[in-house]
């Protein structure tokens, strides 16, 4: 079984610009969960998607966007860059609403 | 507001060593409960979980982690760590309610000296 991949594994985008990143869950997975990964702040939950639809949602401001397409995979959007966007995005997925997540690899995104 | 408290943030040990590493939640419903681990270079991965029953868990690479309700506590434990083991470790909290929200603790940084 594939597990959750992330795509692209590195981004490099100026201040000001947006950025687009995808992830496909594990096969029969609705649920999809994004995270913000950085030294000093840790895990930082941003949303999660199950059958389309947003289901939980953490702290971000709106620049912060994300969908689930009818196949499970997501995408998360960031809208106007900032220094402090740099970090490492995390995706995950989960079968039934109590089990495990699985984790990506994650995206490196830096922000110049 | 619920939330996961990792009272260590930075653990530095010699091999052979004992380590407990502290978790604990704040939430009155019920709750499954999981260790995650991230070694450098990798992805987060599950270490062990605790859904109900036994209430001390054994994982992947000798970790246990003992669940103790009346202190909303999970705790990691490895009665002998090796180089190896040294990694990013994850506390968290799935609420067994409404949207099934995950919670995550801040992480400890564990490093191994050889």
């Amino acid at each position: 079984k594939a597990g959750v991949t992330q795509t692209p594994r590195y981004l490099i985008k100026t201040r000001g610009q947006q950025v687009t990143l995808s992830c496909s869950p594990i096969s029969g997975h609705r649920s999809v969960s994004w995270y913000q990964q950085t030294p000093g702040q840790g895990l930082q939950f941003l949303f999660e998607y199950f059958s389309e639809t947003q289901r939980n949602k953490g702290n971000f401001p709106g620049r912060f966007s994300g969908r689930q397409f009818s196949n499970s995979r997501s995408e998360m959007n960031v809208s106007t860059l900032e220094l402090g966007d740099s970090a490492l995005y995390l995706c995950a997925s989960r079968g039934v609403d109590d089990s495990p997540l699985h984790f990506g690899n994650g995206t490196r995104l830096t922000v110049t | 507001a619920q939330s996961v408290s990792q009272h260590n943030h930075h653990v530095i040990l010699s091999e052979a060593a004992s380590l407990e590493l502290g978790c604990n939640y704040s939430y009155g419903g019920t709750v499954n409960l999981f260790w995650y681990v991230q070694y450098p270079g990798q992805h987060l991965q599950l270490l062990l979980k605790y859904f109900s029953g036994d209430p001390l868990v054994k994982g992947i690479k000798g970790f246990e982690a003992e669940f103790i309700k009346s202190k909303f506590s999970f705790n990691l434990r490895k009665p002998s760590v090796q180089w190896s083991d040294t990694a990013e470790y994850f506390c968290a909290v799935n609420l067994i309610s409404g949207t099934y929200k995950y919670i995550f603790g801040t992480g400890t940084r564990l490093k191994v000296l050889a």
